[in-house]
């Protein structure tokens, strides 16, 4: 299984500000995605992380406001920008091995905007 | 499109009984179906999985079974344990990486 590290784990921000949530697998991975995750709910995707390439973003979701960058295989940032209490939530980062399409998690950002 | 619906929300056992969670699948062509348990503050944690060729799979405590012609799949923990207690997500996966989750269920075991 793939080790994820993921930081901060957690962090209280002003509204219009930004943040940078980092991500490092500790092997080989074929694909780096993250998911966001509000309050009690279930796990939404927001883009797949592609490495030396513009991410692709799910519908919802837009590069302006989560820019991402994966410049190697085994690392990626996601940016939160502009953010607004609505933002508020748990962010994922998570890959899947080279192997197979198991996918792993980091243990998550929690993003409270104030 | 693909939906995966997950019963129930919220799950209460006494220790020792067994918890079963079921999951209902649209898309018949997945073929790949794991299940996350995901503690308070952590980010889910791959726990079983099962292949669509395959009916049933245990690991210790743990199983999943797998209906393909009712399209459907369902997580059973047995001699539960307070640290079971925790949100539980299944998945269907259909083609490569895309990933469909359950709305998740919430077990509680009851000391």
């Amino acid at each position: 299984s793939a080790v994820i590290s993921q930081k901060p784990s957690r962090d209280i921000c002003q509204r219009g500000t930004s943040l940078t949530i980092q991500c490092q697998v500790d092997s080989q991975v074929t694909m780096m995605f993250w998911y966001r995750q509000q309050p009690g709910q279930s796990l939404t995707l927001i883009a797949t992380a592609n490495q030396g390439s513009e991410a692709t973003y799910e519908s919802g979701f837009v590069i302006d406001k989560f820019p991402i960058s994966r410049p190697n295989l085994t690392f990626s940032t996601l940016t939160v920008s502009n953010m607004s209490p609505e933002d508020s939530s748990i962010y994922l980062c998570s890959a899947c091995s080279t192997t197979n399409e198991k996918l792993f998690f980091g243990s998550g950002t929690q993003l409270s905007v104030l | 499109g693909e939906n995966v619906e997950q019963h129930p929300s919220t799950l209460s056992v006494q220790e020792g009984d067994s918890a079963v969670i079921k999951c209902t699948y649209s898309d018949s062509a997945s073929n790949y179906f794991p299940w996350y348990k995901q503690e308070l503050g952590k980010g889910p944690q791959l726990i079983i999985d099962i292949r669509s060729n395959v009916g049933e799979k245990k690991d210790q405590r743990i199983a999943v079974t797998l209906n393909k012609t009712a399209k459907h799949f369902s997580l059973h923990i047995t001699e539960t344990q307070p640290e079971d207690s925790a949100v539980y997500f299944c998945a269907a996966i259909t083609g490569t990486y895309k990933y469909i989750f359950g709305t998740g269920t919430r077990l509680k075991v009851l000391a």
